[in-house]
């Protein structure tokens, strides 16, 4: 089982460009989640899907959109990259929202 | 609004030694709490969990912690360190009814021979 994973590994983007983050778990988990995690910082929850079809805002959405079209992907957005938004993307799911998450294994994002 | 506080930024044990990592949480209710470990350039894993019942909890690696309710803490402990722990240390506390997580802001653990 691969659980989840998550591509690209990493990417150099230019600011302004567009970029998807890709997120595929095959547990048939409800719920997904998108983190970044920034030194010092910790992990801070940008957003959630509870199930397929549903989506909600997390701590720091802005500049970020998701898309829950089925249950296995849960792809992460910037539409038009800052260098704000270098950090590294953790994907997660549960199978309930209180459950244990279970985590990608992380997309190092560099916007220059 | 839920809260996670790690108050120790970084700690060196020796190899051997015990370990004691402090989570302080902020809940109003009865939590859910977790402690997740990252090694350098990986995902996190889930060391243990406690959702209700006994309030010391076994894990993996060795790992335990225990939940007191009077102190809103949820420690880490292991008896004895080797050097393959070193790592990033995450609590995590998630609402009963919610469907967030918030982490802490992580403990950095170096372990010298």
């Amino acid at each position: 089982t691969a659980g989840i994973t998550q591509a690209p590994t990493s990417q150099i983007l230019a600011a302004g460009r567009s970029m998807t983050l890709r997120c595929t778990q095959d547990m048939r988990h409800n719920a997904m989640y998108w983190y970044r995690q920034d030194l010092g910082l910790g992990l801070r929850l940008i957003h959630y899907s509870n199930t397929a079809g549903t989506t909600g805002k997390g701590e720091v959405p802005d500049g970020y959109s998701v898309s829950r079209a089925n249950t296995d992907d849960f792809p992460l957005t910037l539409a038009s990259a800052v260098p704000s938004q270098t950090s590294v993307y953790f994907c997660a799911s549960s199978d309930r929202g209180q459950n244990e998450q279970f985590f990608g294994p992380g997309t190092r994002l560099t916007v220059l | 609004a839920q809260s996670v506080t790690q108050p120790d930024i970084h700690i060196t044990v020796s190899e051997g030694a015990s370990l004691e990592l402090r989570c302080n949480y902020s809940y109003g209710a009865t939590p859910y709490l977790f402690w997740y470990v990252q090694s350098p350039g990986q995902g996190l894993q889930l060391l243990l969990k406690y959702f209700s019942g006994d309030t010391l909890v076994q894990g993996i690696k060795g790992f335990e912690a225990e939940f007191k309710r009077s102190q809103s803490s949820f420690n880490l402990r292991k008896p004895s360190v080797h050097w393959s722990d070193a790592a990033e240390y995450f609590c995590a506390v998630a609402a009963y009814t919610g469907n967030q997580f918030y982490f802490g802001t992580g403990t950095s653990l170096t372990v010298i021979p």
